[in-house]
């Protein structure tokens, strides 16, 4: 049983650019939710998906959107990068019925805007 | 708001030596605790989580926690460390009835030395 599953697993890219990221969730799951690791920091909560809609959202700018496929894949996209949006994006899949909580992370998307 | 304060950054200890990471939240509702360990490179990984029931929750790996309401503490211990314990630890809190939104402390680093 494959877990959660990111692509890619580096990427860099310039100022000004966008950027698309991919989650596959574990299998069972339906819930999506994405985290921003800054270098020397804990996850920050960017947003929840569920049912192809975006179930909540955490402080962060219009710029950073997603999406969620009838498969229950992910992608998170970012535009106008700056410089400190450079950090590690982890992606975490749940399946919202069971009250157990637990989301199960993927090794995550190593992202370097210069 | 929810914060989680981890109160050490980095925590030193030779290895088979006893270890407390410590972690304490503010919330104003009832919350779910969990902790994550998170080795170079990797995702995070579920250690353990307290949801209700007895404030004591262990680990496959040796690790406990006792969750203390009174002090809004979480604090995780383990008896005896190994080398293979090094690694980023962070601590997480979600309110009971939001199944979502993960908040994380900065993280510790636990360094178990030979």
């Amino acid at each position: 049983d494959a877990g959660v599953t990111q692509s890619p697993t580096h990427l860099i890219k310039t100022r000004g650019q966008q950027v698309t990221l991919r989650c596959s969730p574990k299998s069972g799951h339906d819930t999506v939710s994405w985290y921003q690791q800054a270098l020397g920091q804990g996850p920050q909560f960017i947003f929840q998906y569920y049912e192809e809609e975006e179930r909540q959202r955490g402080n962060f700018p219009d710029r950073f959107s997603g999406h969620q496929f009838p498969n229950y894949s992910s992608e998170l996209n970012v535009n106008a990068l700056l410089l400190g949006d450079s950090a590690l994006y982890l992606c975490a899949s749940s399946r919202l019925a069971l009250s157990s909580y637990e989301q199960y992370f993927g090794p995550g998307t190593r992202l370097t805007v210069t | 708001a929810q914060s989680v304060t981890q109160l050490d950054s980095q925590v030193p200890v030779f290895e088979e030596a006893p270890v407390e990471l410590r972690c304490n939240y503010s919330s104003s509702v009832s919350v779910y605790l969990f902790w994550y360990v998170q080795y170079p490179n990797q995702g995070l990984q579920l250690l353990l989580k307290y949801l209700s029931g007895s404030t004591l929750v262990e680990s496959i790996n040796g690790f406990e926690a006792e969750f203390n309401k009174s002090q809004t503490s979480f604090h995780l211990r383990k008896p005896s460390v190994h080398i293979s314990d090094t690694a980023e630890y962070f601590c997480a809190v979600t309110e009971g009835s939001n199944t979502g939104k993960l908040i994380f402390g900065q993280g510790t680093t636990l360094q178990v030395k030979p």
